[in-house]
């Protein structure tokens, strides 16, 4: 069964840092997404990305983040100088288009800014 | 998206069904309802949705009453694995880029 992946799996940084998060989503969706979860919160959503621009971001998704679609499999989440508070797990989504918006999460990358 | 209800956590024994009630009384006609879980801070995992009629598939069934403001997932015939956060999503199908909003979800634990 085709499912989303990220890398890595866990990523340890120093505050003022950059970090990029990869994400391969499912192959044939054209939808994709990031999400985040700090440690005992609720799963929120940060950007929504379609056709090689954001469909909708929140509040939360900054000037520090930027997403990108670098080629025909990946997609990124960049922190350009990390902050302690983005300490958390980020979840890659992608869904297909076509109606159905069933969108399917990948494992997650476990940042931690010390 | 309408504003979800769930019971903040419920408890199972092994074997028997579990039913996990979710409350969307403010739910609009083109809003679908969505489950999903969490397994311990893996990703959410989809379960399954429907418009108004009850669904079926290999993980669950979904039951969602005629007035619509009210929804039961159904887990058959619960495991240990399924114990996690299930989280009860209303929104609206065909927005493929739009946002899923998370509650708080209810924590089931599956007994032995």
């Amino acid at each position: 069964e085709p499912e989303v992946t990220q890398t890595p799996s866990h990523q340890v940084t120093q505050m003022g840092q950059e970090v990029i998060l990869r994400c391969v989503p499912i192959s044939n969706h054209l939808y994709f997404y990031w999400y985040r979860q700090i440690l005992g919160q609720k799963v929120e959503f940060l950007v929504s990305f379609y056709n090689n621009e954001i469909s909708e971001k929140s509040e939360i998704f900054d000037d520090q983040f930027s997403v990108e679609r670098p080629d025909g499999s990946n997609f990124t989440l960049k922190i350009r100088s990390t902050k302690l508070e983005d300490s958390a797990m980020y979840f890659c989504a992608s869904s297909e288009t076509s109606g159905r918006a069933t969108q399917y999460f990948g494992p997650g990358t476990r940042l931690l800014v010390l | 998206d309408a504003k979800t209800t769930q019971p903040t956590s419920m408890d199972c024994a092994e074997g028997r069904a579990a039913n996990l009630p979710c409350n969307h009384s403010t739910i609009s006609g083109n809003e679908y309802v969505y489950w999903y879980r969490q397994i311990h801070s893996q990703g959410p995992q989809y379960i399954i949705h429907g418009l108004k009629n009850n669904e079926t598939n290999e993980m669950a069934s979904l039951i969602i009453t005629e007035d619509r403001k009210s929804s039961t997932l159904i887990l058959p015939h619960a495991t240990l694995r399924d114990t996690a956060v299930y989280y009860c999503i209303v929104r609206v199908d065909g927005t493929s880029g739009s946002r899923l909003t998370f509650g708080e979800g209810t924590q089931l634990t599956v007994n032995p």
